[in-house]
């Protein structure tokens, strides 16, 4: 499996704004996932986007995904203070369900 | 659905002591479970691929024989640590994947003190 580099690596932002963080990888991939840890907990499964795809929402959430820049990014609209977490990118290729996380986008949003 | 529960979720023990961690799939069969270890402030490190009725995969540099692992059932894994010394002292997450699915879903964690 290969690991993904979340940008920026913190983001501080007012309650209400949205939140856009970026995720790269180096090759190529079948999907990509991107996961919530609240402090002290484990993580919290948000959006899978498979390679095929270019956007996908599901709530608030909007996930982007360019397979020719092996780019991601998640958009977090309308930001509500239990949004304060840190975001995992997990990019996954062939049929491997092994998964490495790089060291996340720790998100702040200030009521 | 695809809840994952561990426990106990937190325990402290003196070193040279053993602990053992459960991680159940409470609402679906998991070929396939991971363990992981996070440190403060860092992110999760996979320990090791927990496959049922088959040995574990370890990650490089991960002691096989410190970290037992046993996936007995499709519903569970158990983690031991065996003769525990502080610098175990960690928060250890395991996740399970449904059948042959790609998503894995995480337990809450488990924090390990070793004084």
């Amino acid at each position: 499996s290969q690991q993904g580099e979340e940008d920026p690596q913190a983001l501080s932002i007012q309650e209400g704004e949205n939140a856009t963080m970026n995720c790269s990888y180096k090759t190529s991939i079948n999907n990509l996932q991107w996961y919530r840890q609240n402090s002290g907990r484990g993580l919290v499964h948000l959006i899978l986007i498979r390679s095929n795809e270019r956007e996908k929402h599901s709530g608030r959430l909007r996930v982007t995904l360019d397979t020719s820049k092996k780019s991601s990014s998640l958009l977090i609209t309308a930001s509500r203070a239990a949004d304060t977490a840190s975001y995992f990118c997990a990019p996954s290729s062939g049929s491997a369900r092994q998964l490495t996380f790089g060291s996340g986008t720790q998100l702040t949003v200030l009521p | 659905g695809a809840v994952v529960s561990q426990h106990p979720s937190w325990v402290i023990c003196k070193s040279g002591t053993s602990v053992k961690i459960e991680c159940r799939s409470l609402d679906f069969q998991a070929t396939t479970m991971f363990w992981y270890r996070q440190f403060p402030k860092q992110s999760l490190m996979l320990m090791a691929t927990s496959n049922e009725g088959s040995k574990a995969t370890y990650e490089q540099g991960v002691e096989k024989d410190k970290f037992l692992i046993n996936h007995a059932s499709l519903t569970l894994s158990t983690l031991t640590v065996t003769s525990a010394h502080p610098e175990d002292s960690s928060f250890y997450i395991c996740s399970a994947v449904p059948g042959l699915k790609e998503t894995q879903y995480f337990g809450p964690g488990t924090r390990l003190l070793v004084l």
